[in-house]
């Protein structure tokens, strides 16, 4: 099947500084990728929708340029946390699309996540 | 916004079955699927229902009714590493998962 992979897996960092997660498709194409964050014991809850070569739509409620997020290629989306704070703390999950799958065209594949800790 | 509701919590034995319900109200419906996920890891796929009925799949299967806005999830012949949460998610008509809260479920011996 599809692989997502994300690195970093964990990350602690210094209030005030910036961090990096990767999110890459392995074995497949993703125009589409999703970025998701789920504090504990909720669910999750989708941040930005990735469009490779173009701007990523946020949600409702997310700040873009605090969540930069840049689609470079078919096979890599970024996420860049700026300026950290402790509140920002949480499991971000990214996710790539498929299409023409067994399941159907809409089937997502979610990445192992990346555990943040702001400090 | 979107509405998706699921229990909070269940418990069962270790062998027995466990029906797991989701309610949705949304806007636009283009698929419901069932993820597993346990503590610490992503979800991973379970199953996908876009048409009325039930999809088996081994010990677990789905169940969608469109009409009524209800799914569920069917885990059979329940084992120790089921214990886990299992995330109800309805495509919209934006395509965008809209996720429950998720059930966790406990699996005793």
């Amino acid at each position: 099947g599809a692989v997502v992979s994300q690195h970093p897996s964990w990350v602690i960092c210094k209030s005030g500084t910036s961090v990096k997660i990767e999110c890459r498709s392995l074995d497949f194409q993703a125009t589409t990728m999703f970025w998701y964050r789920q504090f504990p014991k909720q669910s999750l809850m989708l941040m930005a929708t990735s469009n490779e070569g173009s701007k990523a739509t946020y949600e409702q409620g997310v700040e873009k340029d605090k969540f930069l997020i840049n689609h470079a290629s078919l096979t890599l989306s970024t996420l860049t946390v700026t300026s950290a704070h402790p509140e920002d703390s949480s499991f971000y999950i990214c996710s790539a699309r498929t299409s023409g799958s067994s399941v159907g065209l809409e089937e997502q594949y979610f990445g192992p996540g990346t555990r943040l800790t702001v400090t | 916004g979107q509405n998706i509701d699921q229990p909070t919590e269940m418990t069962a034995t270790e062998g027995a079955i466990v029906q797991i319900n989701c309610t949705y109200q949304t806007s636009g419906f283009n698929g419901l699927f069932w993820y597993q996920q346990h503590a610490g890891e992503a979800p991973t796929f379970l199953s996908y229902n876009v048409l009325d009925g039930l999809e088996e799949k081994g010990r677990f299967s789905s169940f969608l009714s469109r009409s009524k806005g209800y799914s569920y999830l069917l885990l059979k012949e329940l084992q120790m590493k089921d214990s886990a949460s299992y995330l109800c998610a309805v495509l919209a008509n934006d395509y965008k998962l809209s996720f429950g809260a998720g059930t966790t479920v406990t699996v005793r011996a």
